[in-house]
This record gives structure tokens, C-alpha cells and sequence, in this order.
């Protein structure tokens, strides 16, 4: 089975910062990978679908990349409703979530 | 507007069933595979299950196969999770999600309850 292991676990950063997230394959997995938002209490939300296409209706400041076993989502300017818990999927071979970084503002 | 409404949760005793609905509008329901997700108290996510548009390809996670069987009616805009053999470690929040091949998943429910406990 793949893992995937998403770091940090938690991380804090302020309004305006440019905020990077990690998301790494215990193989490679050929880009089949999404990135979803959840915020508290609500069902996840899809923001980039293979590795770095943004969904519609997704704010451009959401962008992804990576190939291999390294993937990032990366949120340019952080805004106080991108407060959330953030979630890299593969789906190269079978179908894992990490276990998710919080991000939180500082 | 897309929308998807998960029902048929609740309270069951370990080693029992149960089955959830979940019914789709807002779009051509019989064009999508989909997929049910859980989210157990306080934890990430796990996918459990994927049924293609036409019922052809059913995939399972290796926590739920044997025990778990997915299924949809297309005639009533609705996909289904029969559960049989719950455990306590099936307790969890249950979404259903649209998304072809588990991959993609752009529309996703409220989510349904699921308490295995004695």
C-alpha cells in the first residue's frame, strides 16, 4: 500500500504569508494526486486535481506541484478563510489520504 | 446546484447492519461514479468505496471488503452502502462523493452518522 505522509502536522503562519504545505508518496505516483480543503464542521472541499490543476471556482492563490514522490500545495497569500485542514489523495495505485496538516493562523 | 443528502445513520451494536442512502440532484446522477469517504471522531479521511456510472466497476478498501457492498439505482438518483458486521472502528462520518475512478472528487455530502457501540 502507498502511504502518504503530509508535513507539517500543524502549522501557524499570518494573513498576507506565503504558506507551503507537503505531501510525500511512499512511491512514486505519476501526479495522480488531489489536494482538499476542510474546514471545521464541514465536508472536504476538491481545490487541485492531478497534482496542479485548480477546480473551478477555487481562489488562484491555491496552486500545486511536484512529480514523483513530492507533491506541495502552496497558498500565495494566506487570507483568514483558508483556515482548514488540508489533505493530499492518491490514487495511483489503490486510494490513500494523508493525514492531513492544520493550518491555523498566528 | 449540485447537491448530495447522506441518511440511514445512527446508533447499531457491534456485528449488526445497517444502510445508508445517499440521493444526488442537480446533475445527470447515472453519468458519474461514486464514492463513500469516512471520517472517523476527530481523525483524517479514508476512502471505503467506489462505484462506477454503470455498476461495472466496484472497488472496495481492504478495511470494508467482504463487509461493505456499494451499489446505486440510477432510475431513483440514489447510490447506497450496505454495511453488515459493523465494528467499533467503523464508527465514523460517512460522505458520499461524486467522482469518477476515486479520483476528482468535486462534490461531496454533509455526511451521515455511523456509531458502533454495544
Amino acid at each position: 500500500d502507498i502511504q502518504m505522509t503530509q508535513s507539517p502536522p500543524v502549522l501557524s503562519a499570518s494573513v498576507g504569508d506565503r504558506v507551503t504545505l507537503s505531501c510525500k508518496a511512499s512511491q512514486n505516483i505519476n501526479k495522480n494526486l488531489d489536494w482538499y480543503q476542510q474546514k471545521h464542521g464541514e465536508a472536504p472541499k476538491l481545490l487541485i486535481y492531478y497534482t496542479n490543476n485548480l477546480q473551478t471556482g477555487i481562489p488562484s492563490r491555491f496552486s500545486g506541484s511536484g512529480s514523483g514522490t513530492d507533491y506541495t500545495l502552496t497558498i500565495s497569500s494566506l487570507q483568514p478563510e483558508d483556515v482548514a485542514t488540508y489533505y493530499c489523495y492518491q490514487y495511483n495505485s489503490g486510494y490513500t489520504f494523508g493525514a492531513g496538516t492544520k493550518l491555523e493562523l498566528k | 446546484e449540485v447537491q448530495l443528502v447522506e441518511s440511514g445513520g445512527g446508533l447499531v451494536q457491534p456485528g449488526r447492519s445497517l444502510k445508508l442512502s445517499c440521493v444526488a440532484s442537480g446533475f445527470t446522477f447515472s453519468n458519474y461514479g461514486m464514492n463513500w469517504i469516512r471520517q472517523a471522531p476527530g481523525k483524517g479521511l479514508e476512502w471505503v468505496a467506489y462505484i462506477s456510472s454503470g455498476s461495472s466497476y466496484i472497488y472496495y478498501a481492504e478495511t470494508v471488503k467482504g463487509r461493505f457492498t456499494i451499489s446505486r439505482d440510477n432510475a431513483k438518483n440514489t447510490l447506497y452502502l450496505q454495511m453488515t458486521s459493523l465494528r467499533s472502528e467503523d464508527t465514523a462520518l460517512y460522505y458520499c462523493a461524486r467522482g469518477a475512478v476515486a479520483r476528482v472528487m468535486d462534490a461531496w455530502g454533509q455526511g451521515a452518522s455511523v456509531t458502533v457501540s454495544s
